[in-house]
């Protein structure tokens, strides 16, 4: 079955530093993989996708993520954050592995500091 | 506004009661699906609908049912609740079946 897994619960990071959220999935079929993020009182917003095609992948509010697929890692990267890039992050995983049913990681607390 | 209209925002009841939840998906969006996010338990995925067939079910428990009716709305059925049944409840839609989905607001379930 697949699962996602998000190594860090909380990351802290300063104001206009470069930051990196991790995510690993496991699968043993092909996959497509999701950002979303979620402010606080509000659902959930789709960052970005991979389901084909080029392995990085650029979204909303200068996020990107590149899928690595021997390392089975979908990391999302932004190079200079903002305090309202404040949220949580969560990675997610669908494919013919888990029905089609869309499986998301743990969440991770982007903490952004002035 | 990601078009998916959940409702109601808020509701507040008690233990042993049932309560239906309304989602309405995006114009042309097949597949919806449920979710209920909690503190201790994140987000988990409760079942997925896709034109008007039941297509995959997750951690859902035997008091919860979900039913898509003709027109694509779907309602998620919660009955002799308990107070570990309160939580966040989305709904979500996505035009096909790969996952790209888009959520609603989600309904604060507080149970008392």
């Amino acid at each position: 079955a697949q699962s996602v897994t998000q190594l860090d619960s909380q990351v802290p990071v300063f104001e206009e530093a470069p930051v990196e959220l991790r995510c690993n999935y496991s699968s043993s079929v092909s996959v497509y993989l999701f950002w979303y993020v979620q402010y606080p009182n509000q659902g959930l917003q789709l960052l970005l996708k991979y389901l084909s095609g080029s392995t990085l992948v650029k979204g909303i509010n200068g996020f990107e993520a590149e899928f690595n697929k021997s390392q089975t890692s979908f990391h999302l990267r932004k190079p200079s954050v903002h305090i309202s890039d404040t949220a949580e992050y969560f990675c997610a995983v669908s494919g013919e592995d888990s029905s089609y049913k869309l499986i998301f990681g743990s969440g991770t607390r982007l903490l952004v500091r002035p | 506004d990601s078009g998916v209209t959940q409702t109601p925002k808020h509701l507040i009841t008690a233990t042993g009661q049932r309560v239906t939840l309304r989602c309405s998906p995006r114009s042309g969006d097949l597949s919806v699906y449920w979710y209920q996010q909690s503190l201790d338990q994140g987000l988990q995925f409760l079942i997925q609908y896709y034109n008007g067939e039941e297509r995959a079910k997750g951690n859902i428990l035997e008091r919860f049912s979900a039913q898509q009716f003709p027109d694509l709305h779907s309602e998620l059925n919660l009955s002799s609740l308990e107070l570990g049944d309160s939580a966040l409840y989305f709904c979500a839609s996505s035009p096909d079946h790969r996952g790209e989905a888009f959520f609603g607001q989600g309904t604060r379930l507080t149970v008392v």
